[in-house]
């Protein structure tokens, strides 16, 4: 598709398991940024990469984060040992620029998690 | 740090209304400035930007001006429609930043 695709949608884990967020770009888009969205509120920023390389990661809330963009283009973010305050929708953004507040980034539909 | 404030909803507006949803920002030097809009079950949409002072960003009759004196970027529309109730997301990246920054939204409401 021409979007951003990320999977899986909805994903429930219990508390103190690890899971993998996929997220697929759009094709030649240079960046890549993860979100986190609580229910109510704006998305806040996690991480950012340009091609392979992750240059910013201030908004990892914790080391049991962890994103990795290997090939430059399809984008995992794992979390080990899931809490609680880990539930909220996930969202991927991409973006062709390679300079700063220049293209708009776009978004895909985000992935629903819920720990139990 | 670099914050976004908007109004907070739900704004609830009769079609052909008049609409104007606050935002107001922090950041350092020379923000852009974005409204995203989330439509029921579907993802975040950019629905318009302004990367200078005094710059207007327009699109699908929606218009906000960048106003750096006043900190602000609030969202306009002439006459709403009830295709227009959704969320709406004022978001800025700082200076040399790539990050979005957003505020938490303000959902619309327009009834028939």
């Amino acid at each position: 598709g021409a979007g951003v695709s990320q999977s899986p949608r909805y994903k429930v884990a219990k508390r103190g398991q690890d899971v993998a967020l996929r997220c697929d770009p759009i094709s030649g888009h240079v960046s890549l940024f993860w979100y986190q969205q609580a229910l109510g509120q704006g998305p806040e920023f996690l991480t950012y990469f340009q091609n392979e390389a992750q240059l910013d990661k201030s908004g990892l809330p914790s080391d049991r984060f962890f994103a990795e963009r290997p090939e430059g283009s399809v984008s995992t973010l794992k979390i080990q040992r899931t809490q609680q305050e880990d539930s909220a929708v996930y969202l991927c953004a991409s973006s062709l620029d390679r300079i700063p507040g220049g293209q708009p980034q776009h978004f895909g539909d985000g992935t629903r998690l819920s720990i139990l | 740090g670099d914050s976004v404030t908007q109004m907070e909803g739900p704004v609830t507006l009769s079609e052909e209304a008049f609409l104007t949803i606050n935002c107001t920002y922090t950041a350092t030097g020379y923000p852009s400035l974005f409204w995203y809009v989330q439509y029921p079950g579907e993802g975040l949409q950019l629905l318009l930007k302004a990367t200078k002072a005094d710059d207007k960003g327009s699109n699908k009759g929606f218009e906000a001006t960048y106003r750096k004196e006043t900190t602000s970027f609030h969202l306009e529309k002439g006459s709403v429609q009830v295709s227009d109730s959704a969320v709406y997301f004022c978001a800025l990246t700082g200076t040399g930043r790539r990050a979005l920054t957003f505020g938490s939204g303000t959902r619309l409401q327009v009834q028939p």
